[in-house]
């Protein structure tokens, strides 16, 4: 079955990076675009950007715009977030989420999600 | 970017109906895809398109949507169904091809 597996939570210190994996299984990795997605305690959800898995072309939320890169390493299927100069605000669960559609079209449909990397930033 | 705006919180009682809505310029052009949330759990889509469910989402789920807004409608809700649900489509300004979501709707089903 199709699944997306993240990488173990976080401790950051403000100005430090992060970067979060995803690993993808049960279907092509260079067939679907890669969105993630991030929700702070208690707030909701929040687009940061996709990836196209297959170019490596990106296309980020102005938000984070010179603090994200996103990247892909297709040998092993896996998709990384690195998110620099962390501050206090950024303390947030992280997911990757696979778009739904398939052929390299985009859909911004989601499904399915990995289970979350939790980061915190702090002091 | 352009926004959805969602009730913050909805209520049903066992087994009624309940709609859950989303407005926004971008539904104009673009369908609503909605998302359910349990605590400490991730999202899942239970409705996305016109109104299409992935496999394993009950028939009770159904999407439509009028103009500027989008609706999750629940026919005979659960007691599994309390969660927090988000709607998203495809930004129809500024960034063409990002994503813009709800603030959540918070059901609770009494």
């Amino acid at each position: 079955q199709v699944q997306l597996v993240q990488s173990g939570a976080e401790v950051k210190k403000p100005g430090a990076s992060v970067k979060v994996s995803c690993k993808a299984s049960g279907y092509t990795f260079t067939g679907y675009y890669m969105h993630w997605v991030r929700q702070a305690p208690g707030q909701g959800l929040e687009w940061m950007g996709w990836i196209n898995p297959n170019s490596g072309g990106t296309n980020y939320a102005q938000k984070f715009q010179g603090r994200v890169t996103m990247t892909r390493d297709t040998s092993i299927s896996t998709a990384y977030m690195e998110l620099s100069r962390l501050r206090s605000d950024d303390t947030a669960v992280y997911y990757c989420a696979r778009d739904k559609g398939g052929q390299l079209v985009l859909l911004w449909w989601f499904d399915p999600w990995g289970q979350g990397t939790l980061v915190t930033v702090s002091s | 970017s352009s926004e959805l705006t969602q009730d913050p919180a909805v209520s049903v009682a066992l087994g009624q109906t309940v709609r859950i809505t989303c407005q926004g310029d971008s539904l104009r052009s673009y369908y609503a895809s909605w998302y359910q949330q349990k605590p400490g759990q991730a999202p899942v889509l239970v409705i996305y398109g016109k109104n299409n469910r992935p496999s394993g989402i009950p028939d009770r789920f159904s999407g439509s949507s009028s103009g500027n807004t989008a609706s999750l409608t629940i026919t005979g809700a659960q007691a599994e169904d309390e969660a927090d649900y988000y709607c998203n489509s495809r930004d129809s300004s500024g960034n063409h091809l990002g994503v813009v979501f709800g603030g959540g709707t918070k059901l609770t089903v009494l």
